[in-house]
């Protein structure tokens, strides 16, 4: 199993431009999340969806961030316009029962 | 008032000591319990999960899960240099959907 599969690994843009994150989840799981971690914040749920459909996006922060999940193998989390505060590693995770399987995480630097 | 506290270290400790990892939380309706272990530039995988109170063992590591005090354990039996990692600990009232972190505590274990 090749577990959750995260791209970019690092990114670095400047502010105002658009990032998209993109993640493919473990085939057969039926839910998939995203996390943003920082130092200060720690470990955040952004949205999950289940069933490829958004569920609970209460935790994204803004407008400015958008998630999608066309098919149960691919998702993006898109960030337009970005800014220097959304800097931080991005995870996605799919679940399987009660387990939570996370990715490597997109490591996203906004200057 | 965080929902969930933990002590973010740093936590430096002796190759074969006995390490104790400690959360608090002020949500009754949290059920499930779980800690994960992050290591350095990657994602959190799952350790322990335990549902309610009460301890659960596997191998070197003990989860242990008081409500009433609202206070939550893990304890590293024999550690290794191995374990060294940041330990998040997770929780939530409904499954693994919405899982609140801690902000997780840095162990070093020194040979």
């Amino acid at each position: 199993d090749a577990g959750v599969i995260q791209s970019p690994r690092h990114e670095v843009t400047e502010m105002g431009q658009e990032v998209t994150l993109r993640c493919k989840p473990i085939s057969g799981h039926d839910y998939l999340f995203w996390y943003r971690q920082t130092m200060m914040r720690g470990l955040e749920l952004l949205i999950y969806f289940n069933n490829n459909v958004p569920i609970d996006d209460s935790g994204m922060p803004e407008d400015r961030f958008s998630a999608k999940m066309p098919n149960a193998s691919f998702s993006t989390l898109k960030i337009q316009p970005s800014e220097p505060r959304d800097s931080a590693v991005y995870f996605c995770a799919s679940r399987r029962s009660n387990t939570i399987y996370f990715g490597e995480g997109s490591w996203l630097t906004v200057v | 008032q965080k929902e969930v506290e933990q002590d973010p270290g740093p936590l430096s400790v002796p190759e074969g000591a006995i390490v104790s990892l400690n959360c608090t939380y002020s949500n009754s309706a949290f059920q499930y319990f779980m800690w994960y272990r992050q290591y350095s530039r990657k994602g959190p995988e799952l350790l322990m999960y335990t549902y309610s109170s009460g301890n659960k063992e596997d191998g070197r590591f003990t989860a242990q899960v008081d409500k009433s005090s609202k206070y939550i354990s893990l304890f590293i039996r024999d550690s290794q240099p191995s374990d060294s990692a940041t330990y998040l600990c997770a929780m939530s009232a409904g499954g693994a959907q919405k899982l609140v972190f801690g902000q997780g505590t840095r162990l070093t274990i020194n040979p």
